[in-house]
């Protein structure tokens, strides 16, 4: 069946260091990717998506591309802040949601 | 504008006991979904309504779990008896329609602890 898997954390980084979680997928069509958040003591909330092969999903400065030939969608950016720490979850669809194992990021100043 | 709104936020209850979990949906999404994450493992998909039908409930774990969407819009989660493996965050989610590309806005979740 179709699954995601994501690198183990905690990942742990300085404020302005520059972040990439990887994320690889097995699926059987041509699943939507997702990436999404959990701020502490707050809901999952959808930080980007892709919905087709080397598409570029973006926003608050975090980018992942959609790679049919590696099966990736690693989520990448240049500089974190403090109020990035949360819990990030790789996510593709096929109607429902199949999730990884989400990645606690947690930048210090 | 509310978003999808679970109570209770945090339940401890007592292996054998009985726990009823809610979920409210943005109003006038009508498929409504529940997944679950264990023990900081992902999160696995339980059940989807479409209204009040039962779309999919392949990922409910045994008999022990109860959901309920009556009238189409809140929807339950009942757990009885529940048991230790039982514990972990449950989430609901809703989404205007289907499709691999609508987003989907999820609650806060909610704990349930098993003792």
């Amino acid at each position: 069946g179709n699954s995601v898997t994501q690198m183990e954390g905690p990942v742990t980084l300085s404020e302005e260091a520059f972040l990439t979680i990887n994320c690889t997928y097995t699926a059987t069509g041509y699943p939507s990717l997702f990436w999404y958040v959990q701020y502490p003591g707050e809901g999952l909330q959808l930080l980007l998506k892709a919905t087709k092969a080397d598409d570029k999903g973006s926003n608050k400065g975090f980018e992942a591309t959609y790679r049919k030939e590696t099966t990736s969608f690693h989520l990448e950016k240049g500089s974190v802040q403090v109020s990035d720490s949360a819990v990030y979850f790789c996510a593709l669809s096929e109607d429902k949601l199949i999730f990884g194992t989400g990645t606690r990021l947690q930048v210090f100043p | 504008e509310a978003g999808v709104t679970q109570f209770p936020s945090h339940s401890v209850i007592e292996k054998g006991q009985t726990v009823t979990l809610r979920c409210d949906p943005i109003s006038g999404h009508d498929n409504l979904y529940w997944y679950r994450r264990v023990m900081g493992k992902e999160i696995k998909f339980l059940l989807h309504f479409v209204k009040e039908s039962k779309q999919d409930e392949s990922g409910m774990p045994n008999n022990r779990f109860l959901a309920e969407r009556t009238g189409g819009t809140y929807s339950t989660l009942k757990v009885q008896p529940a048991e230790l493996e039982d514990s972990g965050v449950y989430f609901c989610a809703s989404r205007p329609r289907q499709g691999m590309n609508t987003e989907a806005f999820f609650g806060q979740g909610t704990r349930l602890t098993v003792v």
